[in-house]
């Protein structure tokens, strides 16, 4: 079975904060990937970053970034200098090559950026 | 290149009626996949439709059903509606041939209410 675990609920910033959003996850299987995608209050699901299994370098985008641990089976999120518009529910995924294109998804992290 | 469509964007419905949502995937994109999100239950997987044909489902009783169409159009049943059905139906559109790499793009969603 999969899971996705995101410990924080809800996080509220004062905006040029930096923020970081823990995401923990189980899977058996050996390749799989890692997704991770923002909820604005519109609803749609917009996605912001793929990693798959056996590339466990960080990504930096713009004020983005993400660390990879496969050790602890780990996949954060860091934004750096939050603003207003981050404001959002965050979520993280995962995919193994043995579920098809289901995506389990984590519980989701609102974060609140305040001005 | 237009995005992911899903029709209606509100509905209201009575316990025990049923009611049929609609997805238009991207151009192109062969998979469609419905997803479901409660405050409850978060994001769960209902099912992926490839070329027609299911090809992966959640657990969800037998009363939501889906289908899709020759060009890709994806809809969604859900009959005998319950209070605990009221929920946003997000769909995915993905090209569906790149296995777990692929991204899915999420439409807007339906945001069902059961009174």
């Amino acid at each position: 079975a999969q899971k996705v675990t995101q410990a924080q609920t809800e996080i509220s910033v004062v905006e040029k904060e930096d923020v970081t959003l823990d995401c923990v996850y189980e899977t058996r299987d050996t390749t799989y990937y890692l997704f991770w995608y923002k909820q604005p209050p519109s609803g749609e699901l917009v996605f912001l970053i793929r990693r798959n299994s056996f590339d466990e370098q960080n990504e930096i985008s713009g004020r983005y970034s993400w660390n990879f641990q496969k050790s602890t089976s780990s996949f954060n999120f860091t934004i750096t200098a939050s603003q207003v518009v981050d404001s959002a529910v965050y979520f993280c995924a995962l995919r193994s090559v043995n579920a098809g294109n289901m995506l389990t998804f984590g519980g989701g992290t609102r974060l609140m950026v305040k001005p | 290149k237009a995005g992911v469509t899903q029709t209606p964007r509100y509905l209201i419905k009575t316990r025990g009626q049923q009611v049929t949502l609609s997805c238009s995937p991207i151009s192109g994109h062969r998979s469609v996949s419905w997803y479901q999100q409660t405050p409850g239950q978060g994001l769960q997987f209902l099912f992926e439709y490839f070329s027609e044909t299911q090809r992966n489902k959640g657990n969800f009783p037998g009363r939501f059903s889906g289908r899709q169409f020759s060009n890709s159009r994806s809809e969604m049943n859900v009959s005998t509606l319950e209070l605990g059905d009221s929920a946003l139906y997000l769909c995915a559109s993905s090209e569906g041939t790149g296995g777990a790499r692929t991204e899915a793009f999420f439409g807007q969603g339906t945001r069902l209410t059961v009174v």
